[in-house]
């Protein structure tokens, strides 16, 4: 069965520091999802993209953070200074199209971010 | 999204049927009722949606009932490996916006007790 897979599993970064986490979608799938989950607490949407740009952003995505479909199957998110607070699970989904309010979204196992 | 209200955890003997409430009140006619799970240590993963009328796929039952104030998630046979957080979430099917974000709440805790 197809599935989400997310890259690296486990990353560990200095405050300040660039990362860039990586997703590979499911192949057939138009819409695509970052979600996070900082330890003990409710997973929580970022950003959802579709057609090259973002489709809508939740108040955690400043400007520190960007996603972008590089190429045909790869879907990043980038923090471009980390913080202590972004430390988080971060979870990639995806999503074959949109119907009203029935699709089913596809999760990743995600990737643990540590920043010290 | 409408809010919902699950309990914080339950507890179930494997092998046994479970059923899994959540309170939605102020639910919309057009929003649907889904429910994800995320075992431990993963990611969350779809179980099953409906709108109006009972649905039932190969991983549970999902009994609506007729004012669709409540839900009830039923797992026919728990197992070791269903025991996960369990989240009802309200999806807007009529919002309009170009794609639909899941809105977590916490949830409720399964245990499967051997």
């Amino acid at each position: 069965e197809p599935e989400v897979t997310q890259t690296p599993s486990h990353q560990v970064t200095q405050m300040g520091q660039e990362v860039i986490l990586r997703c590979v979608p499911i192949s057939n799938h138009l819409y695509f999802y970052w979600y996070r989950q900082i330890l003990g607490q409710k997973v929580e949407f970022l950003v959802s993209f579709y057609n090259n740009e973002i489709s809508e952003k939740s108040e955690i995505f400043d400007d520190q953070f960007s996603v972008e479909r590089p190429d045909g199957s790869n879907f990043t998110l980038k923090i471009r200074s980390t913080k202590l607070e972004d430390s988080a699970m971060y979870f990639c989904a995806s999503s074959e199209a949109l119907e009203a309010g029935g699709e089913t979204q596809y999760f990743g196992p995600g990737t643990r971010l540590l920043v010290l | 999204d409408a809010k919902t209200t699950q309990p914080n955890s339950m507890e179930s003997n494997e092998e046994e049927p479970v059923h899994l409430p959540c309170n939605h009140s102020t639910i919309s006619g057009t929003d649907y009722i889904h429910w994800y799970r995320q075992l431990p240590s993963q990611g969350p993963e779809y179980v099953i949606h409906g709108l109006t009328s009972n649905v039932n796929n190969r991983m549970a039952s999902l009994a609506i009932a007729e004012d669709r104030k409540s839900s009830t998630l039923i797992l026919h046979r728990a197992t070791l490996r269903d025991a996960a957080v369990y989240y009802c979430i309200l999806r807007d099917g009529d919002s309009g916006a170009g794609s639909y974000q899941l809105t977590f709440g916490k949830g409720t805790k399964l245990s499967v007790i051997p």
